[in-house]
């Protein structure tokens, strides 16, 4: 039910390159900067990439982002265990006025 | 870096209110802040935000008349009430702060959650 589209789960090996879709429409990552999140249980949710493709400070180069036209991607090159958590995406929606979310993607690191 | 920190845990009863408090620290609370919520198996929903600066508040059309949202900047803490609770509501609500003063600034930090029990 989620306005963003994203895969439930992913999975992948240490060291591996794991990527993790989101879909949406032209009200939001059609229109906006979308932006990703990592949420480990318990925790506050932890900003990853910001306007499509940006890394806050501290935040890995493993991680990096891309967008075209209603889609986006996260993509985790050299997987970590530390890496197991939940991704989220997220932007905002011109029609809706307001934040709209993926329903997450839990990945688990074999 | 800015932290927010939230209200403890709450338990309510059908047809009460809950009040929940985020405060922050170690940044500026001109931002804006939204309130987002996660119920069990399901994603997150923005509920609505205020910009202190502007002085102005929005909600997601499901919520309102049943949200309130308010900051008090000399105190640096906002708070999200939610009034008419069902067991719908039960969810873990979460604050987040935006880069900017406007609500469609992305959220750079977001509160630990404040998890709400709705039950007779």
């Amino acid at each position: 039910q989620s306005v963003l589209t994203q895969p439930p789960s992913a999975s992948g090996t240490p060291g591996q390159k794991v990527t993790i879709s989101c879909s949406g429409s032209s009200s939001n990552i059609g229109s906006n900067i979308l932006n990703w999140y990592q949420h480990l249980p318990g925790a506050a949710p932890k900003l990853l990439l910001y306007s499509d493709n940006q890394r806050p400070s501290g935040v890995p180069d493993r991680f990096s982002g891309s967008k075209s036209g209603t889609s986006a991607s996260l993509s985790i090159t050299g997987l970590q265990s530390e890496d197991e958590a939940d991704y989220f995406c997220a932007a905002w929606d011109d029609s809706l006025n307001g934040w709209v979310f993926g329903g997450g993607t839990k990945l688990t690191v074999l | 870096q800015v932290q927010l920190v939230q209200s403890g845990a709450e338990v309510k009863k059908p047809g009460s209110s809950v009040k929940v408090s985020c405060k922050a620290s170690g940044g500026s609370f001109k931002n804006a802040i939204s309130w987002i919520r996660q119920a069990p198996g399901q994603g997150l929903e923005w509920m609505g935000g205020i910009s202190p600066l502007l002085g102005s508040t929005s909600y997601a059309q499901k919520f309102q008349g049943r949200v309130t949202i308010t900051a008090d900047e000399s105190t640096t803490t906002g708070w999200m009430e939610l009034s008419g609770l069902t067991s719908g509501d039960t969810a873990v609500y979460y604050c987040a702060r935006g880069v900017g003063q406007y609500l469609i600034s992305y959220l750079d930090s977001w509160g630990q959650g404040t998890p709400v029990t709705v039950s007779s």
